[in-house]
């Protein structure tokens, strides 16, 4: 399985501000996903995130809240901006294995608006 | 109908015992399923996939899918209080990648 490294592991930010999230994985994947975990809840999906073309967004979710990069195979950021408290959650990179859909997790960031 | 549907819990088992976690899907969701294990404050791990109708095994873990019931089960034998974790059931939906997960269920093996 892939080595997916995420940052950063926490933060805890103004409402108003923006906070960009990288994920780095130590092979090239054709696909990276965004999900979103809020308190006490499953993973909700963001976007998908594929080198050389714009992320598409699953219903509920906006480029202009949360644009994501992805410049290469092997990196990509999410952007949750102008947060407000309801932003508060934990942020997910994932990434399939090579051979499959399988999906692996990086460690997650907890984001915390006040 | 929820894509992927799963009993919140908590389930509680005793040491030693088996847990059975169970999981329903639509027809919207194909049949590729995943059991994916989440501690508290960490990210899900992956811990089984089954593709195929019937048993799958590996080690304590085994993960059951009858398709004409619309049904995944997770089984873990000897359960140890290292267990105890929230069990996330996902599937693949949208006739692509995308990944929809249930609920979870949280899973508490007591002494």
């Amino acid at each position: 399985s892939a080595v997916i490294s995420q940052k950063p592991s926490r933060d805890i930010c103004q409402r108003g501000t923006s906070l960009t999230i990288q994920c780095q994985v130590d092979s090239q994947v054709t696909m990276m996903f965004w999900y979103r975990q809020q308190p006490g809840q499953s993973l909700t999906l963001i976007a998908t995130a594929n080198q050389g073309s714009e992320a598409t967004y699953e219903s509920g979710f906006v480029i202009d809240k949360f644009p994501i990069s992805r410049p290469n195979l092997t990196f990509s950021t999410l952007t949750v901006s102008n947060m407000s408290p309801e932003d508060s959650s934990i942020y997910l990179c994932s990434v399939e294995s090579g051979g499959g859909t399988e999906a692996f997790f990086g460690q997650g960031t907890r984001l915390t608006v006040v | 109908q929820k894509e992927v549907e799963q009993n919140s819990g908590p389930l509680s088992v005793p040491e030693g015992a088996i847990a059975s976690l169970n999981c329903t899907y639509s027809d919207r969701v194909s049949q590729s399923f995943f059991w994916y294990r989440q501690y508290s404050g960490k990210s899900p791990e992956l811990i089984m996939s089954i593709y195929s109708n019937g048993d799958k095994e590996d080690g304590r873990f085994t993960a059951q899918l009858n398709k004409a019931s619309q049904y995944v089960s997770l089984l873990i034998r000897d359960s140890q209080p290292s267990d105890s974790a929230t069990y996330l059931c996902a599937g693949i939906t949208g006739g692509g990648n995308k990944l929809t997960f249930g609920t979870g269920t949280q899973l508490k093996v007591e002494l």
